[in-house]
């Protein structure tokens, strides 16, 4: 059984920039749901797809958008990077059960 | 809205002694709660949940949990700590299955376990 997986592991931005991180979910997983944690905090839910459609949004602008893809693999996108967007981003799986999540996209913004 | 609290940032503990860390919820309707565990440069790891049933849950690594529907709480616990335990510990919430899937995580606990 092959864990969550994230892509990249790092990534340095400037401001202004766009980025796109993904996730490949557990294997069986239709569900993929996309937190950021900033340093020294708890994860913070961005949203989540279930079977590519956007299933429920947290307190994030529009400039994150994510898809979802037939094999549930998933994109987190960014748009017009912000320094406050630095953060790990962790990406979760799961299929009517606890969330597996993968390591995460460490993300700077200069 | 739903939430969660850890009142305590660190935890110190000696190998060997029993841990606790603490956490309360708040929800509208029935909680399910979850205990995740953060290594460093590390995802979140699964831990154990509670969904209905009994109020002492076991789960991985030989942690078990807690949960008081009167005083809102839901502590993890291990009898004998080890060093390897030490990590950065997440309580979540979310409310009944219905609607997304999404968890509410506490700011976290630091344990420190020490030889």
């Amino acid at each position: 059984e092959t864990g969550v997986t994230q892509s990249p592991t790092h990534l340095i931005k400037t401001r202004g920039q766009q980025v796109t991180l993904r996730c490949s979910s557990q294997s069986g997983h239709n569900t993929v749901s996309w937190y950021q944690q900033a340093l020294g905090q708890g994860p913070q839910f961005i949203f989540q797809y279930y079977r590519e459609e956007e299933n429920g949004r947290g307190n994030f602008p529009p400039r994150f958008s994510g898809l979802q893809f037939p094999n549930y693999s998933s994109e987190l996108n960014v748009n017009a990077l912000e320094l406050d967007d630095s953060a790990l981003y962790l990406c979760a799986s799961s299929l009517q059960g606890p969330q597996f999540f993968g390591p995460g996209t460490r993300l700077t913004v200069l | 809205a739903q939430s969660v609290a850890q009142p305590e940032d660190q935890v110190n503990v000696a190998e060997g002694n029993p841990l606790t860390v603490k956490c309360t919820y708040s929800v509208s309707g029935n909680p399910y709660l979850f205990w995740y565990v953060q290594y460093p440069n590390r995802g979140l790891q699964f831990l154990l949940k509670y969904i209905t049933g009994d109020n002492l849950v076991k789960g991985s690594y030989g942690f078990e949990a807690e949960f008081n529907k009167s005083q809102t709480s839901f502590h993890l616990k291990k009898p004998s700590a080890l060093v390897s335990d030490s990590a950065l510990y997440f309580c979540a919430v979310r409310d009944e299955p219905a609607g997304a899937n999404n968890l509410f995580f506490g700011t976290g606990t630091r344990l420190t376990v020490i030889p």
